[in-house]
């Protein structure tokens, strides 16, 4: 089983839409979990970040943790089209010198039509 | 707003030869890290560096790969021999501190071996 899964899409959906990623992961000692938007051939761009379990709402974003599950979202509200890009899901355990190494997923790739 | 910048954009070089990419992480972060994506492959971590030595690698970070933090801005990935296969976006990214875990990644260098 992969550390991390994520739909690599493409999601396509209509300017406004609620847009909803997912990601699911093995690894129990995973505590902090992150959202990149990426451009094509750009570097990934920090969206969310939380810890353990929980919510977080930031605009239009909220990023969402359900550790039983042990699965992440990241919702998008009212989506516009510059918001096409990939978005990765990114988490990492704690270790000696704070948390760890990213772990990535594929990356799904959203297309917002207008 | 304070950023990651990575130097060159793009490096083409023959296979067999040495190439160093350089980044400037964000001044007053502690952490950095290097990590790569080959083209339609998720990002993958290869080190992570703190108080001037490596505090964890991946297997892809074999002899060949060497980090280097020369002066009190620079942070560079040396490859020394370079193969087909390293031929891909190197990113460098870089943490605050402990209590700050949000990687913040630069623009990445692409790297083409011929």
């Amino acid at each position: 089983q992969k550390e991390v899964e994520q739909d690599p899409g493409p999601l396509s959906v209509p300017e406004g839409a609620i847009v909803s990623l997912n990601c699911t992961y093995s690894n129990s000692a995973f505590q902090y979990f992150m959202w990149y938007r990426q451009y094509s051939r750009k570097g990934p761009e920090l969206l969310m970040y939380t810890y353990s379990s929980g919510n977080k709402e930031d605009g239009r974003f909220t990023a969402q943790v359900d550790k039983s599950s042990k699965y992440i979202s990241l919702f998008i509200r009212d989506s516009q089209p510059s918001d096409s890009a990939t978005y990765l899901c990114a988490m990492s355990a704690l270790g000696n010198t704070g948390f760890q190494k990213l772990v990535f997923g594929t990356g799904t790739r959203l297309l917002v039509s207008p | 707003e304070p950023e990651v910048t990575q130097t060159p954009s793009h490096q083409v070089t023959q296979m067999g030869q040495e190439v160093i990419l350089r980044c400037v992480p964000i001044s007053n972060h502690l952490y950095f890290y290097w990590y790569r994506q080959i083209l339609g492959q998720k990002v993958e971590f290869l080190v992570s560096f703190y108080n001037n030595e490596i505090s964890e690698k991946s297997e892809i970070f074999d002899d060949q790969f060497s980090v280097e933090r020369p002066d009190g801005s620079n942070f560079t990935l040396k490859i020394r021999s370079t193969k087909l296969e390293d031929s891909a976006m190197y990113f460098c990214a870089s943490r605050l501190g402990l209590a700050k875990n949000e990687q913040f990644f630069g623009p990445g260098t692409r790297l083409t071996v011929l």
